[in-house]
C-alpha cells in the first residue's frame, strides 16, 4: 500500500508570491491534516479535513487555507508569502481522524521564502 | 489550549543503553501518539496509545491517562534510534486537532 505522498519536495518562492502544496493520502484514509514545522515553533497544527469538510483549524492567519477533494486528496495554499513561512510542511492521513486512528505522515514539502 | 511537555529535551546514549522518555499533558485527551522523526525529517508513527501499555520490539510505551502522562521506553539502543521523539495528543474537547510536544532529541553513539 502506498504511503502518504506530498508534492513537491522542495520549493523556493519569493516574498509576496503564493504557493500550493499537494497531499495524497493512503488509500482508504478519509482524513488529511496539515502541520508546519519550524525550529522555533516546532510542529504546529494547521487544519484537518474529512470528507471535504474542514473540521478543525489551528491558530494561523487567513493566508493559510486548504481544501480536500472527493478522492480525499488535499491541497494547502499560502498566499502573500512572508519570510517566516519558510518551514517544513507535513501532511498526515488517517482513516477517520486523530480521535480514533493513528496518523501517518508524508515526507513533507520544504518551503523556502526569499 | 492543552500544554504538552516532554523530558528530557536532549539525550545522548551509548549504543546498547536503555532510556525512558516522558510526555506530560495538562488536560484530558482522547488519544496519544508517539512519533520518531529521523535525521532526514521523516515522521514515523511508533505507537497509538490512549491508555495502557504496548510493546513493539525494543520499544514500549505506557500511557496513564488519569495522571496525564505517557512514557516511551527504548531498550538496547542502536544508532538508528537517533532522531527526535515526539508525543502528540488530541484534547478531549477539541476533536481532530492533534497537538505535538516539543520533542526529545536523542543521539545514540557507537
Amino acid at each position: 500500500k502506498a504511503g502518504v505522498t506530498q508534492t513537491p519536495r522542495y520549493l523556493i518562492k519569493t516574498r509576496g508570491q503564493q504557493v500550493t502544496l499537494s497531499c495524497s493520502p493512503i488509500s482508504g484514509h478519509r482524513s488529511v491534516s496539515w502541520y508546519q514545522q519550524t525550529p522555533g515553533q516546532g510542529l504546529q497544527f494547521l487544519f484537518e479535513y474529512f470528507s471535504e469538510t474542514q473540521r478543525n483549524k489551528g491558530n494561523f492567519p487567513g493566508r493559510f487555507s486548504g481544501r480536500q477533494f472527493s478522492n480525499s486528496r488535499s491541497e494547502m495554499n499560502v498566499s502573500t508569502l512572508e519570510l517566516g513561512d519558510s518551514a517544513l510542511y507535513l501532511c498526515a492521513s488517517s482513516i477517520s481522524g486523530g480521535r480514533r486512528s493513528p496518523l501517518h505522515f508524508g515526507n513533507g514539502t520544504r518551503l523556502t521564502v526569499t | 489550549g492543552i500544554q504538552v511537555e516532554q523530558s528530557p529535551p536532549d539525550l545522548i546514549l551509548q549504543e546498547g543503553a536503555n532510556s525512558t522518555l516522558r510526555c506530560n499533558f495538562s488536560d484530558s485527551v482522547n488519544n496519544l501518539q508517539w512519533f520518531h522523526q529521523n535525521p532526514w525529517g521523516q515522521l514515523i508513527n511508533l505507537f497509538y496509545i490512549p491508555s495502557g501499555t504496548k510493546q513493539n520490539g525494543r520499544l514500549s510505551a505506557t500511557t496513564v491517562a488519569t495522571e496525564r502522562y505517557s512514557l516511551l521506553y527504548i531498550s538496547s539502543s542502536q544508532t538508528t534510534d537517533s532522531g527526535v521523539y515526539f508525543c502528540a495528543v488530541e484534547q478531549e474537547t477539541s476533536y481532530d486537532k492533534v497537538i505535538f510536544g516539543p520533542g526529545t532529541s536523542l543521539s545514540v553513539i557507537p
